[in-house]
């Protein structure tokens, strides 16, 4: 149990355009989802969390127009990179937990290289 | 806020042999502390975790102990095997928001046959 896919698994872009992530838990409720992002040979950085049906709440000097969230139900977040630039090409990837728990569960990540 | 430090940030051992992993934590208010095991190209995977009020915990070959008072919690695995290889993270996280870990800087681990 306690699944988390993550779509794509890697992405490849042009700089300027947009780039959406999905995550999913696939075997229970996630009330909570959080993303992270990690730098080669880094610890992770958490991004922002978001609660199904509300706004997502963003870590100081993450840009919330920039990493647009939606965490439209309660298996499903997205997560687009707008205008991608190179500085944005990172490793993302997304947890879960579900009401109660304070167990995260991670995705397999994806990887975003922006040319 | 919360943070957590971790040594080594890199471990080379030889098959069989035990290794530690140390991580203090600032917070006294935090009570949930994972151990996550991450190898290259992938996400995290949860591999044991231990609340406040428990000392130790022991799953087959890993186990992690804390302690409150000193504010830290170490990651034991014995007859270690190559496949064990890889960058482990410990975490902390307490009661207020939505219950965020803050992760150390992350383990190298290396087991060599």
């Amino acid at each position: 149990g306690a699944v988390v896919s993550q779509h794509p698994s890697w992405v490849i872009c042009k700089s300027g355009t947009s780039v959406k992530i999905e995550c999913r838990s696939l075997d229970f409720q996630a009330t909570t989802m959080f993303w992270y992002r990690q730098f080669p040979k880094q610890s992770l950085m958490l991004m922002a969390t978001s609660n199904e049906g509300s706004k997502a709440t963003y870590e100081q000097g993450v840009e919330k127009d920039k990493f647009l969230i939606n965490h439209a139900s309660l298996t499903l977040s997205t997560l687009t990179v707008t205008s991608a630039h190179p500085e944005d090409s990172s490793f993302y990837i997304c947890s879960a937990k579900g009401e109660g728990t304070d167990t995260q569960y991670f995705g397999p990540g994806t990887r975003l290289t922006v040319l | 806020g919360e943070n957590v430090e971790q040594h080594p940030s890199t471990l080379s051992v030889q098959e069989g042999d035990s290794a530690v992993i140390k991580c203090t934590y600032s917070d006294s208010a935090s009570n949930y502390f994972p151990w996550y095991k991450q190898e290259l190209g992938k996400g995290p995977q949860l591999i044991i975790d231990i609340r406040s009020n428990v000392g130790e915990k022991k799953d087959q070959r890993i186990a992690v102990t804390l302690n409150k008072t000193a504010k830290h919690f170490s990651l034991h695995i014995t007859e270690t095997q190559p496949e064990d290889s890889a960058v482990y993270f410990c975490a902390a996280s307490g009661d207020t928001g939505f219950q965020k870990l803050v992760f150390g800087t992350g383990t190298r681990l290396l087991v060599s046959p």
